[in-house]
């Protein structure tokens, strides 16, 4: 039973453009949601976060977007790079404290085309 | 500028043969934890650790064991390996207090089993 979903594995966009990643759940505990991108052999790095009282969040080009009564969450990200193309992974967690056991969605591999 | 060093980066084993991968963080770091990704599978937590001293399982625990051994280190056993455990393994760490919930990763360990 997959918790989070990313029904998308993969995304290309032109330079320049938007892209839009999109994550659901289905666990109504969930209180906090992370984006991680990987790059070929390497590890996940964070990218941004949303806690679930919130339904917007920003961080310079990226922007997450929570709809908690739709259980989705999308990452924007404006304008679209070479460098961004990664695999992008939905994660959250229903611990509301001090640790974390994050569940991960599959990933969508983003390709930005220059 | 180490942050989560993980060894080896490749490793092949026959069925049956036993191995460890270490983990070492240097952020002074509470909580670590052990990941697996496989294809098409997104990221499984193995084991984690919330503080030195104690260990708990994660979603695919069964056919590992870990040692915290200290607070900077946290090592992943394979007592007998099986072609099932192929993947590649990452290491992560993160502050264990309320924040960003940010996980810091490894670069991941590649395991091949025959």
């Amino acid at each position: 039973d997959q918790q989070v979903k990313q029904n998308s594995p993969s995304l290309s966009v032109q330079e320049g453009r938007i892209s839009i990643l999109n994550c659901d759940y289905t666990n109504s505990m969930f209180d906090y949601f992370l984006w991680y991108k990987k790059y070929p052999a390497e590890g996940p790095t964070f990218l941004i976060s949303i806690s679930s009282i919130k339904d917007k969040n920003e961080d310079g080009r990226f922007t997450v977007f929570l709809n908690k009564s739709a259980k989705h969450l999308s990452l924007h990200i404006v304008p679209s790079q070479p460098g961004d193309s990664a695999v992008y992974f939905c994660a959250a967690s229903d611990n509301g404290g001090s640790n974390y056991k994050l569940t991960f969605g599959k990933g969508t591999l983003l390709t930005v085309n220059p | 500028n180490a942050g989560v060093t993980q060894t080896p980066k490749f490793q092949v084993l026959k069925t049956g043969q036993s191995m460890t991968l270490q983990c070492a963080q240097d952020m002074n770091h509470n909580s670590m934890y052990w990941y697996r990704q496989d294809p098409g599978m997104g990221l499984r937590l193995i084991y984690y650790s919330a503080s030195e001293g104690t260990t708990d399982k994660g979603e695919v625990p069964n056919g590992y064991n870990v040692s915290r051994l200290n607070k900077r280190e946290f090592s992943l056993r394979l007592e007998s390996a099986a072609p099932s455990q192929t993947s590649v393994y990452f290491c992560a760490s993160e502050a264990g207090d309320w924040d960003t919930g940010e996980l810091f990763f490894g670069e991941g360990s590649r395991l091949t089993v025959l």
